[in-house]
C-alpha cells in the first residue's frame, strides 16, 4: 500500500545552519507530495507541496524537490532559524483519493 | 477567511466514557475529513464526509466510533466507550471538494485514564 517514511527526529540545530529532514514514499503512480508543519498547540499548516516528477516546491525558504528515481521528497533550508522550531510531517495524495497519508513527523528544534 | 473551528480543545475522560467532538469547516468547502493523530505518530484518516456523505470510513472503528455531518456543514464525532488508546489529538479539516486545499483545525486533544 501506499505509505511514507521520515527521518527520526528530533532534530537539533544552531540557528542559522542547513536543515534536511529525509522522506521517502512508497506509492502506485504518480502521488502528489506535500510538506506539513505544526507549531505547538496549532494545526496542521501547508509548507509546501509538488505534483509531478522533478517539480521543485519552495515556501519561506524550505524547498523540495520531487525525486521519483528515488522516491524521495527531502525537505531543505539553507539557514534555520529560532522560530522554524516545530514538527514537520511529509505527506502524500494517490490517484483520486483526497487522503492525505502522513509520515510520523520530525521535531525540529533550533537553538539560538 | 475563518478557518475550521474545532470544540473542545481539551477532553480528560475515563475509559468506557462517551465523547463528542465538534468541527465547523470553512464557508462552501464540501469535503470534511476527521484524522486521528496519536502521539508520535502522523494523522491517519478515519472518515471523509463529501457534503454530507460519507466517501470513506474504511479506517474508522464502526463498534465505537461513529461520525456524522448534518446539512453538509457542521460535523460531530463521537466514541462510545472510549479505550485507553483512543487517547490522541483529534484533527478536522476542509476543503473545496478537489482534495486540495486543506485547512486543518488546532484539533480536539483528547486524553483517556
Amino acid at each position: 500500500g501506499n505509505s511514507v517514511t521520515q527521518m527520526e527526529g528530533p532534530v537539533t540545530l544552531s540557528e542559522e545552519a542547513f536543515l534536511t529532514i529525509n522522506c521517502t514514499y512508497t506509492a502506485t503512480g504518480y502521488p502528489s507530495l506535500f510538506w506539513y508543519v505544526q507549531y505547538p498547540g496549532e494545526g496542521l499548516q501547508l509548507l509546501l507541496k509538488a505534483t509531478k516528477a522533478d517539480d521543485k516546491g519552495s515556501n519561506k525558504g524550505f524547498e523540495a524537490t520531487y525525486r521519483k528515481e528515488t522516491t524521495s521528497f527531502h525537505l531543505e533550508k539553507g539557514s534555520v532559524q529560532v522560530s522554524d522550531s516545530a514538527v514537520y510531517f511529509c505527506a502524500l495524495k494517490a490517484g483520486s483519493s483526497y487522503k492525505l497519508i502522513f509520515g510520523s513527523g520530525t521535531r525540529l528544534l533550533v537553538r539560538p | 477567511e475563518a478557518g475550521v473551528a474545532q470544540s473542545p480543545r481539551y477532553k480528560i475522560i475515563e475509559k468506557r466514557q462517551s465523547v463528542a467532538f465538534w468541527c465547523n469547516p470553512i464557508s462552501g468547502h464540501a469535503t470534511l475529513y476527521w484524522y486521528q493523530q496519536i502521539l508520535g505518530q502522523g494523522p491517519k484518516l478515519l472518515i471523509q464526509f463529501q457534503n454530507n456523505g460519507v466517501v470513506d470510513d474504511s479506517q474508522l472503528p464502526k463498534d465505537r466510533f461513529s461520525a456524522e455531518r448534518l446539512k453538509g456543514v457542521d460535523s460531530t464525532l463521537k466514541i462510545q466507550p472510549a479505550k485507553l488508546e483512543d487517547s490522541a489529538v483529534y484533527l478536522c479539516a476542509s476543503s473545496p471538494g478537489t482534495g486540495e486545499g486543506y485547512t486543518f483545525g488546532s484539533g480536539t486533544r483528547l486524553t483517556v485514564v
